[in-house]
């Protein structure tokens, strides 16, 4: 059975830092992509960050990019969201989501959400 | 980036019924379009991508359809899980990007 467990989450002081796990089972975690998507509470859908299975290539969304690194360690199954320089407006349920077979861009397992409040 | 436009934001409906959602994006996108379906406090949940391909699992009364620029998800017949919030995302290219949801209320 996949499962992906994300870990982490908390509340954070505004510019402060916070490190995201997603512990990844039941698949071969090395061969596939992974993403983190979040939500803002009470909002939509934010795709956030994109690694490919080799950790070479790796994609930001705007709002995030130059504070979020996307990490991944293919030995350990595990998937990384390193977030820097918070803002408020980061405050969301961070998912990690597994891409579908062959690199197919949609994401057909998605982790239960860890909750990140930015706020003083 | 690659905008979409999702109809209606909010769809009142009574089981049994058949209900569609619209996405509309700014540019063609093939057939490189998802549909998710999310309740209330979990997960979303893929229920069919390339557009048309249901997810397995996933019951044949929902179906999806389009390309280019716009797609549909019908639902045929509204049970009462069927009840949440329904999102569209494209992968044709990054970033990718979601519809704003239509939430699926008892009527």
């Amino acid at each position: 059975e996949v499962q992906l467990v994300e870990s982490g989450g908390g509340l954070v002081q505004p510019g402060g830092s916070l490190r995201l796990s997603c512990a990844a089972s039941g698949f071969t975690f090395s061969s596939y992509e992974m993403n983190w998507v979040r939500q803002a509470p009470g909002k939509g859908l934010e795709w956030v960050s994109y690694i490919s299975s080799s950790g070479s290539t790796i994609y930001y969304a705007d709002s995030v990019k130059g504070r979020f690194t996307i990490s991944r360690d293919n030995a350990k199954n595990s998937l990384y969201l390193q977030m820097n320089s918070l803002r408020a407006e980061d405050t969301a349920v961070y998912y990690c989501a597994r891409e579908g077979y062959d690199s197919s861009g949609y994401f057909d397992y998605w982790g239960q959400g860890t909750l990140v409040t930015v706020s003083s | 980036a690659i905008w979409m436009t999702q109809s209606p934001s909010l769809l009142s409906a009574s089981t049994g019924d058949r209900v569609t959602i619209s996405c509309r994006m700014s540019q063609g996108i093939s057939s490189y379009l998802a549909w998710y379906q999310q309740k209330p406090g979990k997960a979303p949940e893929l229920l069919i991508y390339a557009a048309s391909t249901l997810q397995s699992g996933v019951p044949s009364r929902f179906s999806g359809s389009g390309s280019g620029t716009d797609f549909t998800l019908t639902i045929s017949c509204l049970q009462s899980e069927d009840f949440a919030t329904y999102y569209c995302q494209q992968y044709y290219s990054f970033p990718r990007t979601f519809g704003q949801g239509t939430k699926v209320e008892i009527k």
